[in-house]
Order: C-alpha cells, then sequence, then structure tokens
C-alpha cells in the first residue's frame, strides 16, 4: 500500500539556519505529493505541492522537489524564522479522484532565536 | 481561504461513555469529509469519509458501529466516539475538499483531542 516516510523530529534550529526535513514515499502510480503544516493551536494547512515528476513546489520561502528516481519529496528552506515553528506533514494522494491523503508522521520543528 | 472547524477541541470522558465531535465547513459547502486519526508519533490515518445524505464509507479495521458518523447537512460532519474507552484516547481530525479533484485543496479543522479515562 501506499506510504510515506518523514525524517523524525524533534528538530531545533537556530534562526536563519538551513532547514531540511526528508520525505520518501511508496505509492502505486504516479501521486501528487504534499507538505502540509500545522502551527500550535491551528488546522493543517497546505503548505505546497507537486502533482508530476521534477515539479518544484514553493510557498512562504519553503521549496520541495518532486523526485520520481529517488521517491523523494524532501522540504527545504534557506533561512527559518521562529514563526516557522510548526509540525510539518509530508503526504500524498495516489489516485485520482478519491482525495484520500496518505500522511507521513509529521515532524516538530523549534526554531530559536 | 476556506475554513473548518472542529469542536469540541479537547474533551475527557469516562470509559463507557459516548461523545460527539462537530465538523463544520463554514464558508463553503462539502459534500464529503474526511475523518483521521492521529495516535502519539503515528500517521494520521484515515478512518472514513463522510458523505451528505449517504452512508459513510469506513477505511478496513475501523468499527463503524463504534465511530457513528453522520453528514447531516452540506456544512456539517459528526463524529460520534460510542462507548468510549481509554484506548480511544486519541486526536480526531476532520478535512474537507473544496473540489477540484486530487488537485484541489483539502482544509482540515483544528482537530480535537479526546482522552477517555
Amino acid at each position: 500500500g501506499d506510504s510515506v516516510t518523514q525524517m523524525e523530529g524533534p528538530v531545533t534550529l537556530s534562526e536563519e539556519a538551513f532547514l531540511t526535513i526528508n520525505c520518501t514515499y511508496t505509492a502505486t502510480g504516479y501521486p501528487s505529493l504534499f507538505w502540509y503544516v500545522q502551527y500550535p493551536g491551528e488546522g493543517l494547512q497546505l503548505l505546497l505541492k507537486a502533482t508530476k515528476a521534477d515539479d518544484k513546489g514553493s510557498n512562504k520561502g519553503f521549496e520541495a522537489t518532486y523526485r520520481k528516481e529517488t521517491t523523494s519529496f524532501h522540504l527545504e528552506k534557506g533561512s527559518v524564522q521562529v514563526s516557522d515553528s510548526a509540525v510539518y506533514f509530508c503526504a500524498l494522494i495516489s489516485n485520482f479522484g478519491n482525495e484520500k491523503l496518505t500522511f507521513g508522521t509529521g515532524t516538530r520543528l523549534t526554531i530559536i532565536p | 481561504g476556506a475554513v473548518v472547524s472542529q469542536h469540541p477541541s479537547r474533551v475527557i470522558c469516562k470509559s463507557g461513555t459516548s461523545v460527539k465531535i462537530e465538523c463544520r465547513s463554514l464558508d463553503f459547502q462539502a459534500t464529503t469529509m474526511f475523518w483521521y486519526r492521529q495516535f502519539p508519533k503515528q500517521s494520521l490515518m484515515l478512518m472514513a469519509t463522510s458523505n451528505e445524505g449517504s452512508k459513510a464509507t469506513y477505511e478496513q479495521g475501523v468499527e463503524k458501529d463504534k465511530f457513528l458518523i453522520n453528514h447531516a447537512s452540506l456544512t456539517l460532519s459528526t463524529l460520534t466516539v460510542t462507548s468510549a474507552h481509554p484506548e480511544d484516547s486519541s486526536f480526531y481530525i476532520c478535512s474537507a475538499p473544496t473540489g477540484g479533484g486530487p488537485d484541489g485543496e483539502l482544509f482540515f479543522g483544528e482537530g480535537s483531542r479526546l482522552t477517555v479515562l
């Protein structure tokens, strides 16, 4: 079945550090890939997505590139801020039309000033 | 953007009682809503798909008599955990798609943390 494997947290970085959160997946066909973010006290929000190989999703300074050859969708940001502290979830949809997401376990990120 | 709201955000109940969690789409209509469950340090697991006007579709291994889902209107789905036990303690999250197939955006509620004593 479909699965998403995420880098285990928690991750603690200093402000302005470079961030990478690894995500790899197993899926049939050609999945769409997503990163969701959950800020404290709020629901999950879509951060970025990519729907086909070599696509790069980007938003709020975060980027992730859909790598079919390595089945990966790593999240990166060049310079993190305290406001980026949140839980980040990698996810995929493998079957078009049913909109069912398969999630990774989530990675808690804490940025210290 | 679209908003999905869950209530309550936290609930503590005694073993054997039933608990109802509401999921509302505040500014759009949702014919479908999804209910997820998350255990500590684990993925969000899809429990069921709630369909307005028809029965919910449950994922394999999810007891439909234990987790009652009612999609009463285009803006409200409820999850009732019946005869709750401590092992039902978890974080329950709902989501609703705004349409557009797999490329459409899913909006999530804030989640409801259930603790069964």
